[in-house]
């Protein structure tokens, strides 16, 4: 596609309840992000996808969190169990693995809302 | 651990003047650094990208510049508009890690 894109813009929940957080990224871009942003805040690192498999998943807050990208292509995000802490916007983003310049496109991101 | 640092955290200008945003990070091995605008609401739009090798980048009104051994780049905005208001952010990226500052945020004043 043209650009990074996220579904849902939106997701409000209940705490307890399973989510699931989609990103479609750039075609072609290997390698793969997901971020979490609190107001006010920088976008903090959770997961890193070269290709389909997670070359970095040290920014995961717990084993509530768990990504996954089965094709190399689109990346969903799932969360277990949500917590009111969990409200956040999560980012996605993508980028070619060219190590000259690696420049992050970002999707819009979806805003999670945990009642 | 990377740290990245963003000063001020925010900036209140009248339109028409030129400004410059700083960003400054800890450890100066790093591969390129990126500067992002962000509306409010919206996604991170990459701006400008510096790559380790490089002082400085321009697009249009905008330049950014690196000193990788002192750890600080900016980002100097010629001729400021309303519709530049945002908040804006640095990222350092080093092998295939990114660590973004907290960000400036802008009011150009009308």
């Amino acid at each position: 596609g043209a650009g990074v894109s996220q579904t849902p813009s939106n997701k409000v929940t209940e705490k307890g309840k399973y989510v699931e957080l989609r990103c479609d990224p750039i075609s072609g871009h290997t390698a793969l992000y997901w971020y979490r942003q609190s107001l006010g805040q920088g976008p903090e690192f959770l997961i890193y996808f070269q290709g389909t498999g997670a070359a970095d998943d040290s920014g995961l807050p717990n084993d509530r969190f768990f990504a996954v990208r089965p094709e190399g292509s689109v990346s969903t995000l799932k969360i277990q169990r949500t917590e009111r802490g969990d409200s956040a916007v999560y980012l996605c983003a993508s980028s070619s693995l060219n190590a000259n310049t690696r420049e992050l496109f970002f999707g819009e991101g979806s805003r999670l809302t945990v009642l | 651990k990377q740290e990245v640092t963003q000063i001020p955290a925010a900036l209140s200008v009248p339109e028409g003047e030129n400004l410059v945003l700083n960003c400054s990070f800890t450890d100066s091995a790093i591969y390129n650094l990126q500067w992002f605008r962000q509306d409010p609401g919206k996604g991170l739009t990459s701006l400008l990208l510096i790559q380790s090798s490089q002082r400085e980048q321009t697009s249009g009104r905008l330049n950014a510049s690196l000193d990788k051994s002192s750890g600080r780049s900016t980002l100097y905005i010629a001729a400021s508009q309303p519709g530049d208001s945002a908040t804006y952010l640095c990222a350092v990226r080093h092998v295939n890690q990114f660590y973004f500052g907290t960000g400036t945020s802008l009011t150009v004043i009308p």
